[in-house]
């Protein structure tokens, strides 16, 4: 079975200076990971995904997140935060897909990101 | 803008009701989900549909009834709910690959 970890609830940063929200999964294979955003009272906004290749992958808003094998990790991080960066950030996984399965993510429990001017 | 559209946003509903929820995405996808959000709870998948065929059941009372009439169109139909199922039910959609979910803006259920 496959599962996401977010160890922080939330996580506070000042503006200007860098951030990191953490993530790790457990999987029985390749894992295909992602990274969403809410923003309050909205859906979520897909961010960045690491399905293959380059370990450090760049996304929307400036975010970017680095695939650590060995240690099962998806960081999120940002080299300077934005008062208006301050949402619900949700780490998701999903095994390799089954062919005509859809793709069930799990998600995690999210950190919500404050960042203070 | 979002390509996936669901209505309505809100919803207040008494236990007795039915009621339904609709989902409409114009991204061209072949997977459509329903997920549940609860206040302090990770995010559950309810259901997810895919080539119109359900292929995942996860474990969701009866009272909540999936209908996939076509790809572009999910309902979840809304029947002698209880007060613990309000939260946000959201929909969304993908192709089978690469697989990252495309997100409607939610309907916001309260069960009095």
């Amino acid at each position: 079975a496959q599962s996401v970890a977010q160890p922080e609830d939330q996580v506070n940063v000042a503006e200007g200076n860098p951030l990191t929200v953490k993530c790790t999964y457990s999987v029985s294979g390749n894992p295909y990971l992602f990274w969403y955003v809410q923003y309050p009272n909205r859906g979520l906004q897909f961010l960045l995904k690491y399905i293959t290749g380059d370990n450090l992958v760049k996304g929307s808003y400036g975010f970017e997140a680095e695939f650590n094998k060995s240690q099962t990790s998806f960081h999120l991080k940002k080299p300077s935060a934005l008062v208006s960066d301050s949402a619900l950030y949700f780490c998701a996984v999903r095994d390799f897909p089954v062919e005509n399965a859809g793709n069930m993510l799990t998600f995690g429990g999210g950190t919500r990101l404050m960042v203070k001017p | 803008e979002t390509g996936v559209t669901q209505t309505p946003r809100h919803l207040v509903m008494g236990m007795t009701n039915k009621k339904s929820l609709k989902c409409e995405q114009h991204l061209g996808h072949n997977a459509m989900y329903w997920y549940k959000q609860s206040a302090k709870k990770p995010l559950e998948l309810m259901f997810v549909y895919s080539l119109e065929e359900r292929v995942e059941n996860n474990s969701v009372p009866s009272r909540f009834s999936p209908e996939c009439p076509n790809s572009s169109h999910l309902f979840l139909h809304l029947h002698t709910l209880q007060p613990e199922d309000s939260a946000l039910y959201l929909c969304a959609s993908s192709q089978e690959r690469p697989g990252e979910l495309f997100f409607g803006e939610g309907s916001r259920l309260t069960v009095l």
